[in-house]
């Protein structure tokens, strides 16, 4: 089983401010996380994705990640907003190999709407 | 590379009636593509598994007869929402992995916003 918590349905920031949203995990088997990125009535964008090389992932647009495992936590930062950064972000889990329910499907957490204020 | 397209990306229906929504990849085949929901406000919901030449696996509480699912093709799947009600207005998400690829990458399409009057 799997499950995704994202605290903070809406994130707000000024211009130029760090932005961290926050993602928690629960998985019965080594996970791989994922962030996603969903601009208004479109699918969704791959911002980063780790799957157990380095725990500090990097990723499009200048946004990266740290994997903790004793946390188990994967939360999102950027140092810089940007306005055209405004948008909906989405963590994910998906179980890694040997073939269990959970091996390659999607879990999705809730979301965090990214607001950048001028 | 690994482009998805949705037709259509909108569609209004009257309530009883059938759509059906084609999620194609562009530039690579994909033996599995899945379909999601996304309700206003909220998270992506799985729905089905669509594996080339065989049946779609459906998530608990997804009626398959109400969600027909297709995959006819290495690049093709198309998703039936039959007698559409009301309540089946969503934003339908469909996303392919590449055949033989690794199994934690998903290309996701551009989503169709699904009207039931």
């Amino acid at each position: 089983a799997q499950s995704v918590t994202q605290l903070g349905s809406h994130v707000s920031v000024s211009e130029g401010a760090l932005v961290l949203l926050r993602c928690n995990y629960s998985s019965s088997v080594p996970p791989y996380l994922f962030w996603y990125v969903q601009y208004p009535n479109q699918g969704l964008q791959l911002l980063l994705k780790y799957t157990s090389a380095a725990t500090l992932v990097k990723g499009i647009n200048g946004f990266e990640a740290e994997f903790k495992k004793s946390e188990t936590s994967f939360h999102l930062t950027k140092p810089s907003a940007h306005m055209s950064d405004a948008a909906e972000y989405f963590c994910a889990v998906s179980g890694r190999g040997g073939g269990g329910t959970s091996y390659g499907k999607l879990t999705f957490g809730q979301g965090t709407i990214l607001t950048v204020h001028p | 590379g690994a482009v998805v397209s949705q037709h259509p990306s909108r569609v209004i229906c009257k309530s009883g009636t059938s759509v059906k929504i084609e999620c194609r990849s562009l530039d690579f085949q994909a033996t599995t593509m899945f379909w999601y929901r996304q309700f206003p406000k909220q998270s992506l919901m799985l729905m089905a598994t669509s594996n080339e030449g065989s049946k779609a696996t459906y998530e608990q509480g997804v009626e398959k007869d109400k969600f027909l699912i297709n995959h006819a093709s290495l690049t093709l799947s198309t998703l039936t929402v039959t007698s559409a009600h009301p309540e089946d207005s969503s934003f339908y998400i469909c996303s392919a992995r590449l055949a033989g690829g690794p199994p934690d990458t998903q290309y996701f399409g551009p989503g169709t916003r699904l009207t039931v009057l």
